[in-house]
């Protein structure tokens, strides 16, 4: 079975500090791993993914993400916070050893860029 | 490139009635998901579809949802009768869907905000 945990509910930075969200995963096989973010009355948007090779992927406004294959964990990171920033961020998992490509997301973290 | 399209953006019925959303994907993508996102949690996948055979129902609650995509192109999701508990936003997303999806980038839609009264 696969699984991921998002373990904040709320994250706060203030503009120009780093951002991480976190993120833990549990599977079978190896681990396909996704970040999507959502902003109000929208779908999900598409950041970045960790399918094999360099442990940080890089993904699309900034966004990085690191996978940490002993600590099960796919941390999002951004070194520098804006406050369009602010919005619902979902990790996602589907195990290798799933034949579909089903994906199972976290409950969310929403992330708060103040000024 | 026109991303995937669903409609209504909003509807709202009375339990018991029935109800059904459209989805487009995009162009030449042959996998097509539909997912249930209750509010406060993360997206559920209902079904998966590859051109127009179901890959994946195991979580779809049969005895009141339906989801075809005939032409393997759209596909329409139904709920009847409705109940409470299936106000939520329903998400469509589709993905290219070639020869063995290797953590394939699903691509989603505005979603169709339903409400059950």
């Amino acid at each position: 079975a696969q699984s991921v945990a998002q373990p904040e509910d709320q994250v706060n930075v203030a503009e120009g500090n780093p951002l991480t969200v976190k993120c833990t995963y549990s599977v079978s096989g190896n681990p396909y791993l996704f970040w999507y973010v959502q902003y109000p009355n929208r779908g999900l948007q598409f950041l970045l993914k960790y399918i094999t090779g360099d442990n940080l992927v890089k993904g699309s406004y900034g966004f990085e993400a690191e996978f940490n294959k002993s600590q099960t964990s796919f941390h999002l990171k951004k070194p520098s916070a804006l406050v369009s920033d602010s919005a619902l961020y979902f990790c996602a998992v589907r195990d290798s050893y799933n034949a579909g490509n089903m994906l199972t997301f976290g409950g969310g973290t929403r992330l708060m860029v103040k000024p | 490139e026109a991303g995937v399209a669903q409609s209504p953006r909003y509807k709202i019925i009375e339990k018991r009635q029935s109800v059904a959303f459209w989805c487009n994907p995009i162009s030449g993508h042959a996998t097509l998901y539909w997912y249930q996102q209750i509010l406060g949690q993360g997206p559920k996948l209902l079904i998966q579809f590859q051109n127009n055979g179901v890959v994946d129902d195991s979580q779809l609650p049969k005895d009141r949802f339906s989801a075809e995509r005939l032409k393997g192109v759209d596909s329409t999701l139904k709920i009847q009768p409705a109940k409470l508990e299936d106000s939520a936003v329903y998400l469509c997303a589709s993905s290219l869907g070639r020869g063995g999806p290797r953590g394939e980038t699903q691509y989603f839609g505005p979603g169709t905000r339903l409400l059950v009264l």
